[in-house]
Formats: structure tokens, sequence, C-alpha cells
């Protein structure tokens, strides 16, 4: 399995709060993607990097922002939860544009 | 119209069976195609790529029709461990783009 482990694995928070999800990996690759999973939609894209301090939106980044620091760490921030992000986050690493992606196991977030 | 279409299911099969999906994607520019699998609350997995000249890993076989840009995944001698849900994938199109469909279920009983 791929090393990337995603912090937390679950969190209850309250509309109107801050929540930052943690993607880290252990396979240096420079590709690093957010996803978030609902019924009825499947897999959509939020944010993506394609290296230190390089970011770009994906299909669904209104309400989110990222960072990446390092090559290792990619963050997502919720800067005010609200129930409509209500959902689980997977995070996925790949080593070059457009290759296989690998994801994390994921964190199911739920927003009262 | 989404950019890749699957039959959501479910499929119900009983094992040994051998099952086919399809998929149709959008997208002509979509230069690369994947099979992943994801099982209940897990986090998707690669099944195997899709090549334009068809591909076979043991009892699975994907194919690719470029001109009705379209891919299919047979599974033959269906196992109970094989319930899941597949989801079709393209990419390839900008920045590390993939394009999921949203799944279909499979349900192999005894």
């Amino acid at each position: 399995d791929a090393g990337i482990t995603q912090s937390p694995r679950h969190k209850v928070t309250e509309t109107g709060t801050p929540v930052t999800l943690r993607c880290h990996q252990t396979e240096n690759h420079r590709y690093m993607y957010w996803y978030r999973q609902d019924p009825g939609h499947g897999l959509r894209l939020i944010h993506y990097s394609y290296g230190v301090k390089d970011t770009d939106k994906g299909e669904v980044s209104d309400g989110y922002s990222v960072s990446r620091s390092k090559t290792e760490d990619f963050l997502l921030t919720l800067e005010s939860a609200t129930s409509s992000q209500t959902s689980v986050y997977f995070c996925a690493i790949s080593g070059r544009d457009g290759d296989t992606q690998y994801f994390g196991p994921g964190t199911r977030l739920t927003v009262l | 119209r989404k950019e890749v279409e699957q039959d959501p299911g479910p499929f119900n099969v009983p094992e040994g069976a051998t099952v086919a999906f399809n998929c149709t994607y959008s997208n002509s520019a979509s230069q690369s195609f994947f099979w992943y699998r994801q099982d209940c609350r897990k986090e998707p997995k690669l099944l195997m790529s899709v090549y334009s000249s068809g591909n076979e890993d043991g009892r699975f076989t994907a194919q690719l029709n470029r001109a009705s840009q379209y891919i299919s995944l047979l599974i033959r001698d269906s196992k109970l461990s094989d319930s899941a849900t597949y989801l079709c994938v393209a990419g390839g199109t900008s920045y590390g783009k993939l394009t999921f469909g949203q799944g279909t279920i499979l349900t192999v009983h005894p």
C-alpha cells in the first residue's frame, strides 16, 4: 500500500467553525489531491497540488483552501464549515501528471 | 451530461458468473483510463489501467474503444470477495485531473 495517512479519520464539528484536514505521504510524490465523495456525486476534485507551494482549484473548490509547504504534507482547510461540507474526504497522490492516483484511508467529516 | 457515465447497478450475480461493466466518457481528449475498486467505507484502490490494446489480469479483462469513447471491465468466475463498487476513471486532459464515474455496485452471492 502507498504510504498515505490522513488525520483526523473522523471529525464532528459545528457550523461556522474552522476545520483543517491533513494528508501526509512518505512516497515523495509530486502530485497531491483532495477529493470529496458524496452519494449521487461520486468522487469530486476539490484542490490539487503539483509541487511545494503550487496548488490549483478543482471542480468544487468553493469554501475550501489548501496549503503545501512540504512535499509530504497537503492541508485542506474549511474556513467556516457548513452542513453541505459533511462528506468523506480522500487525499490522493500521484508520481506523474495524469497517472495512477493512490488514495489515503479518508476522513469522515460531519458538520452539525 | 456527466463526463464519465456508468450503470450504477446493482449487479447481483452468483459465484462463478461472468459479469461485464460498461462505461462511457465524454471528453475525447482523455488520455489515461483506469478501473478502481472501492469496498464499503474504504478508499478507492486501483484495479487496473486500461490500454487501447486491451489488457488482462487474471480473471479481469479491460477494454478501451477510443472511437466510441467506451471502456469495459469483464470479471470471469466471480468470487464473493469481488463484491464492491467499481469506479470507471478517465484522465490526462489537464494537470492530474482524473474524472471518476459514480461507480457500479457488484454483489456476488453464494
